[in-house]
């Protein structure tokens, strides 16, 4: 069974630029969550989608954005990037319901210079 | 606010016991979750505790209390590649993950 899957791995931006990056859930799982991790911060939640819908959303301002298609893929977008979006983005699927075990995807770390 | 403290760093011996704790303050709670995380990959589940008291999955063993807001991971027998980040994870009432820091554990032969 194939995990979730993040590309691209590695991507490197200037300020200013905008970039997408994509995560392919577990087969079955119709919840996508994003995640923010810089070091000694932990992660911070972004947003999560489920059946196509943003069903929370945390404390990130509006360049960032997400939406999940109709097969749970999932694409995140950050518009006008700043030197301080640089980190490790990392996405998580799970069946959606209430306590499930989210599973991690390996990241996508972005160098914003 | 919501809070969940974990230790920085932590250090041990190959074949010793470690305890790692996390207290945790948020609105609600609906479990304590427990990942490791290896260096440039991705976390991976280790536990959930819902119930106050001790889970015991193999080396590995956590403890919940409710009414002290804390938890703790116990890794038995310690293997050099158990050397990760484990990261601490409460479960609020809108049932969203607020996360720790992450406790860097350095394992030493």
């Amino acid at each position: 069974k194939a995990g979730v899957t993040q590309t691209p791995r590695y991507l490197i931006k200037t300020r200013g630029q905008q970039v997408t990056l994509s995560c392919s859930p577990i087969s079955g799982h119709r919840s996508v969550s994003w995640y923010q991790q810089t070091p000694g911060q932990g992660l911070q939640f972004l947003f999560e989608y489920f059946s196509e819908t943003q069903r929370n959303k945390g404390n990130f301002p509006g360049r960032f954005s997400g939406r999940q298609f109709s097969n749970s893929r999932s694409e995140m977008n950050v518009s006008t990037l700043e030197l301080g979006d640089s980190a490790l983005y990392l996405c998580a699927s799970s069946f959606g319901t209430e306590g499930d075990i989210q599973y991690f995807g390996a990241g996508t770390r972005l160098s914003v210079l | 606010g919501q809070n969940i403290d974990q230790p920085t760093e932590m250090t041990a011996t190959e074949g010793a016991i470690v305890q790692i704790n996390c207290t945790y303050q948020t609105s609600g709670f609906n479990g304590l979750f427990w990942y490791q995380q290896h260096a440039a990959e991705a976390p991976t589940f280790l536990s959930y505790n819902v119930l106050d008291g001790l889970e015991e999955k193999g080396r590995f063993s956590s403890f919940l209390s409710r009414s002290k807001g804390y938890s703790y991971l116990l890794l038995k027998e310690l293997q050099m590649k158990d050397s990760a980040s484990y990261l601490c994870a409460s479960l609020d009432s809108n049932y969203q993950l607020i996360w720790g820091a992450g406790t860097k554990l350095i394992i030493k032969p």
